[in-house]
């Protein structure tokens, strides 16, 4: 089944401990991205990735790094967290080119910091 | 820069009721336009699509027309059923010398349906 998997789903920490939320596709997709969902705001993109060890920020990169080591993988590290990270995030991926640009979402993970 | 901006909810409707949630955007060039359906407690889904103008999107029920004229996307459904409560997002592809971009979202619409 194609999919896009992410863990945990859920977390609480507290501040400045590092913590890492993995993300996973089994669809050979190149592009693969990180949200962040909040109330009033929509979905707001923290970082992309258009394959391998190429990496790009998004419109909220702040507080957050990623690394693309595999294709199959992309995970969102936040090095010392702090409460105004508290938020919904999710993966997404797809192909990179052509008409087949639809992403397709992870179930999301909800964090919060305390 | 590049923004999509749709109707604020939420929108409570009773069943078989005709919906229509607006959505304009703002972009340079030619975007693709999107409608992602979130239910409750998922992630989110693509429910329609159009790549270029007076192209339908339709899905499900569910429909919208790019408008180019007016740069909007506006998703209409003649007669909503309950599952169709959910939160709606219209979006818009930005992209780079024809391969992917990022995909811009608007603030989401939250629809309740009432039996």
């Amino acid at each position: 089944e194609a999919q896009v998997t992410q863990n945990p789903r859920y977390l609480i920490t507290v501040t400045g401990k590092k913590l890492t939320v993995t993300c996973s596709q089994n669809m050979n997709h190149e592009y693969m991205s990180w949200y962040r969902q909040d109330p009033g705001l929509g979905l707001r993109q923290i970082y992309y990735s258009m394959n391998v060890e190429v990496t790009d920020k998004g419109d909220v990169p702040e507080g957050y790094k990623v690394s693309r080591k595999e294709k199959r993988n992309f995970p969102l590290i936040l090095e010392s967290p702090s409460p105004n990270q508290t938020s919904l995030y999710f993966c997404a991926s797809s192909f990179l080119t052509g008409l087949q640009e639809t992403q397709y979402f992870g179930p999301g993970t909800r964090l919060l910091v305390l | 820069g590049d923004s999509v901006t749709q109707m604020e909810g939420p929108v409570t409707l009773s069943e078989e009721a005709c919906l229509t949630i607006n959505c304009t955007y703002t972009a340079t060039g030619y975007p693709s336009l999107f409608w992602y359906v979130q239910y409750p407690g998922e992630g989110l889904q693509l429910l329609l699509k159009a790549t270029k103008a007076d192209d339908k999107g339709s899905n499900k029920g569910f429909e919208a027309t790019y408008r180019k004229e007016t740069t909007s996307f506006h998703l209409e459904k003649g007669s909503v059923q309950v599952s169709d409560s959910a939160v709606y997002f219209c979006a818009l592809s930005r992209r780079y010398g024809g391969s992917q971009g990022n995909l811009i979202f608007g603030k989401g619409t939250k629809l309740s349906v009432k039996p």
